[in-house]
């Protein structure tokens, strides 16, 4: 089946203690992302990639960090975490960038920062 | 730059109402617009797409016509179902693609039997 995996679904963690959500996807797209999701702010992005070893910032990018040594692999690194990270992320991957490939999102992983 | 100004929510309606659910956007091109549903505990969905001006973009019963004069991309579905119960966001890609989206705010829309 086609489909984003995101692990854990769930993470509570504390301030300062380094955390990896990881983002897999097994539909060979070159182009993975990774947004937060805000109460009242709608989806933002944090980080993208358009292919392997290539990544930039998006709209949000403070506070992450994020590789792409394989094509199917984009993790999300939060070297330092703060409070102000406690949301919900969701990663998503497109075969390219036309308007026919549309992005396909994982079911989200809930961070909580103590 | 880039946005997009979606209707606040939230929505409730009763089975077989009427549903429209407002989207302007504001950009420097000639964005493609886009609905995407994320239904309870799951990550988002393509819902339907236009990719210029008065495309007609439509899926499971929903509608929306891209409308330059207006910049508006309103969400519209003649009878909605309780399995509709989701949030709906909007959104544009100011490069012609699907990735790099500018996200609205999102409505949740809850329909009762």
């Amino acid at each position: 089946e086609a489909q984003v995996t995101q692990n854990p679904r769930y993470l509570i963690t504390v301030t300062g203690k380094k955390l990896t959500v990881t983002c897999s996807q097994n539909m060979n797209h070159e182009y993975m992302s990774w947004y937060r999701q805000d109460p009242g702010l709608g989806l933002r992005q944090i980080y993208y990639s358009m292919n392997v070893e290539v990544t930039d910032k998006g709209d949000v990018p403070e506070g992450y960090k994020v590789s792409r040594k394989e094509k199917r692999n984009f993790p999300l690194i939060l070297e330092s975490p703060s409070p102000n990270q406690t949301s919900l992320y969701f990663c998503a991957s497109s075969f390219g960038q036309g308007s026919n490939s549309p992005l396909h999102f994982g079911n989200g992983t809930r961070l909580t920062v103590t | 730059g880039d946005s997009v100004t979606q209707m606040e929510g939230p929505v409730t309606l009763s089975e077989e109402a009427f549903l429209t659910i407002n989207c302007t956007y504001t950009a420097t091109g000639y964005p493609s617009l886009f609905w995407y549903v994320q239904y309870p505990g799951e990550g988002l969905q393509l819902l339907l797409k236009a990719t210029k001006a008065d495309d007609k973009g439509s899926n499971k019963g929903f509608e929306a016509t891209y409308r330059k004069e207006t910049t508006s991309f309103h969400l519209e579905k003649g009878s909605v179902q309780v399995s509709d119960s989701a949030v709906y966001f909007c959104a544009l890609s100011d490069l012609g693609g699907a990735n790099n989206l500018f996200f609205g705010t999102g409505t949740r829309l809850t329909v009762i039997p």
